[in-house]
């Protein structure tokens, strides 16, 4: 079974904070994804990432970065969070390159900005 | 510009009988399509999919219709069961682009 892991399930930070989501994925998959979901706007993109040391802005990336040094590895930055980056966020993996892939998601990290 | 839409947030249907979750999208280049369902407190998990050259597509209880010149695909669960209760999303994906395009959700709840 693919397995997503996210580092933390809670998180609280205050504002101005640098914030760092870690996600694991165990597949060997080429592709990984960042979402935030949030009530009544589903789940956005922010980035996502085909290879290592590669990324693509996804719909919604202003306020976050990333990081992909190793395959299995896609860290999401915020570098001074703010109250409206308060969010679920989802994590996701994919085998190849291709949209066709269904995408295997970890069980997400509820972020809390104060 | 939200190019894929789930129209209804809602939907509650009787144990047993047919849910049928829609969706629309704009973007012609999509030519994948996917369904996820979502429980509290878990990341989404696959569900069925469908590529543009089809207009159908089953797997037991689950059938997912498109209708490419409407720009719209529905899922069919039938018969519902109360543990089929979930948020449903619709995602679409250009094939070419690596990544897939989610619409809003449909919470189903199916009652006993």
């Amino acid at each position: 079974d693919v397995k997503v892991t996210q580092s933390s399930r809670y998180l609280v930070k205050r504002t101005g904070e640098k914030v760092f989501l870690e996600c694991v994925q165990d597949m060997d998959h080429e592709n990984m994804f960042w979402y935030r979901q949030d009530p009544g706007l589903g789940l956005r993109l922010i980035y996502f990432s085909y290879d290592v040391k590669m990324k693509e802005k996804g719909d919604i990336p202003e306020g976050y970065s990333v990081s992909r040094e190793k395959k299995e590895r896609f860290s999401l930055i915020l570098e001074s969070a703010s109250t409206n980056q308060t969010s679920m966020y989802l994590c996701a993996s994919s085998l190849g390159t291709s949209g066709r892939n269904e995408q295997f998601f970890g069980p997400g990290t509820r972020l809390t900005v104060l | 510009d939200q190019q894929v839409k789930q129209n209804s947030p809602s939907l509650s249907v009787q144990e047993g009988r047919i849910s049928i979750l829609n969706c629309d999208y704009t973007n012609s280049m999509f030519d994948y399509f996917l369904w996820y369902k979502k429980y509290p407190a878990e990341g989404p998990t696959f569900l069925i999919s469908i590529s543009s050259i089809k207009d159908k597509n089953e797997d037991g209880r689950f059938t997912v219709f498109l209708n490419k010149s409407a720009k719209h695909l529905s899922l069919h669960i039938v018969p519902s069961q109360p543990g089929d209760s979930a948020v449903y999303f619709c995602a679409a994906s250009d094939t070419n682009a690596g990544k897939s395009t989610f619409g809003d959700g449909t919470t189903l709840t199916v009652k006993p």
